[in-house]
């Protein structure tokens, strides 16, 4: 089973638009999770970063992280065509600080 | 990504040869990481470092090796390369529990 589940999408809103990403996990003790971009032939860059429960915000990002329900998600309001990328999750799980990655959402914004 | 910085950016390899990815940083991190991206496949860890003198296995260690230089420097070497391993390359940094960075990447084929 997966650590880090997400839809692989394409997940497609149009213009304007409020852009939903989940991420799942199944490690209750995970600590720390982190939201990264990537655009085709690039490398991953990093959107937001939650570490306890609750909604953070950074501009049109808000990351919400729910440890009872092991979900954490991803919303980008008023949407714009350059958001259209790959979102990946990453989550630590131990006491390393490895990450464990999602496969991704594609993300297709429409104009 | 100026402060991870992978070479070379692309190599093609036949079946067997040898080569080395080479990654530096200027960001002072004590942890180093090596992943591989495969589509639909997510960051998968083949490797890593927590600090200087120390390496360890991620998910896909089988094929190659690594060598923690020095606090800057992170290589990762395949003794002979198979057509398997054709695919992104990553190198990320971290410190502490703070979000990774990555660099460029390096894109590899193998004949």
């Amino acid at each position: 089973q997966k650590e880090v589940e997400q839809n692989s999408g394409p997940l497609s809103v149009p213009e304007g638009a409020i852009a939903s990403l989940n991420c799942t996990y199944s490690d209750r003790v995970s600590q720390s999770f982190f939201w990264y971009r990537q655009y085709s032939g690039k490398s991953p860059e990093l959107i937001m970063s939650i570490y306890s429960n609750g909604d953070k915000e950074d501009g049109r990002f808000t990351a919400q992280l729910n440890k009872a329900s092991q979900y954490v998600s991803l919303l980008i309001r008023d949407s714009q065509p350059s958001d259209s990328a790959t979102y990946l999750c990453a989550v630590r799980m131990d006491s390393s600080y490895k990450l464990i990655f999602g496969s991704g959402t594609r993300l297709l914004v429409r104009p | 990504n100026a402060g991870v910085t992978q070479t070379p950016k692309f190599q093609v390899l036949k079946t067997g040869q040898s080569m080395t990815l080479q990654c530096a940083q200027d960001m002072n991190h004590n942890s180093m990481y090596w992943y591989r991206q495969d589509p639909g496949m997510g960051l998968r860890l083949i490797y890593y470092s927590a600090s200087e003198g120390t390496t360890d296995k991620g998910e896909v260690p089988n094929g190659y090796n690594v060598s923690r230089l020095n606090k800057r420097e992170f290589s990762l070497r395949l003794e002979s390369a198979a057509p398997s391993q054709t695919s992104v390359y990553f190198c990320a940094v971290q410190e502490s529990n703070q979000p990774q960075h990555f660099g460029d990447g390096t894109r590899l084929s193998i004949l």
